[in-house]
């Protein structure tokens, strides 16, 4: 699975639209992104994920470069109950099925 | 539907006594999976079980048992507690559909302090 790099941290005022950026510049063809985010104490929570296109969903949107060396997940109104940390995992979706979670990207959202 | 189910929430143990951690899912999923977070760190997998019967190492496997007992439940046991094992632990399950199976839903947690 293709390694991923994000801000160890980001700060976002209430009601912006807090962009969180995940760099993965080795993703393979056939590796999708998904974005999972941790508040505090709760188990991992599933929030969008995409091959190429852009994905919107309820929570977010996801936006993946055109080189799909990079993507941005987008919370449009960030509230304060955005304050977590989020993940950014790249993997394929045949054979092994475990995700690599890394350290992701401590968001606070300040009222 | 509850989801993911965990128990205990809380244990404390001292060392070298064993206990195991409970997990069972409502959503008819094929794969379910342990994994323990320490502090400031990201998750990382003990164990997983792909279907009904069969088990298979993650990434931290070292001083953990696990049991698939049906397609519902999955439990985590420690044999000999070591201050090692001090971390939060988190079951999960995803479905069988190819799209499906990197979405893994998340109980709330065991808390669990050796002694």
């Amino acid at each position: 699975d293709a390694k991923t790099t994000q801000p160890p941290s980001m700060d976002c005022a209430e009601g912006r639209a807090a962009n969180l950026p995940c760099n993965h510049s080795t993703i393979s063809g056939n590796e999708y992104v998904y974005w999972y985010r941790q508040i505090h104490s709760q188990g991992p929570q599933y929030i969008i994920h995409g091959l190429k296109n852009n994905e919107t969903n309820e929570m977010a949107s996801l936006i993946i470069t055109e080189d799909r060396k990079s993507s941005t997940l987008i919370l449009p109104h960030a509230t304060l109950r955005d304050t977590a940390v989020y993940y950014c995992i790249v993997r394929v979706n045949f054979g092994n099925e475990k995700l690599t979670f890394g350290t992701g990207t401590r968001l606070t959202i300040i009222p | 539907n509850a989801g993911v189910t965990q128990t205990p929430k809380f244990q404390v143990l001292k060392t070298g006594q064993s206990m195991t951690l409970q997990c069972a899912q409502d959503m008819n999923h094929n794969s379910m999976y342990w994994y323990r977070q320490d502090p400031g760190m990201g998750l990382r997998l003990i164990y997983y079980s792909a279907s009904e019967g069969t088990t298979d190492k993650g990434e931290v496997p070292n001083g953990y048992n696990v049991s698939r007992l049906n397609k519902r439940e999955f439990s985590l046991r420690l044999e000999s507690a070591a201050p090692s094992q001090t971390s939060v632990y988190f079951c999960a399950s995803s479905g069988k559909q190819l799209l499906a199976k990197n979405i893994q839903y998340f109980g709330a947690g065991t808390r669990l302090s050796v002694l």
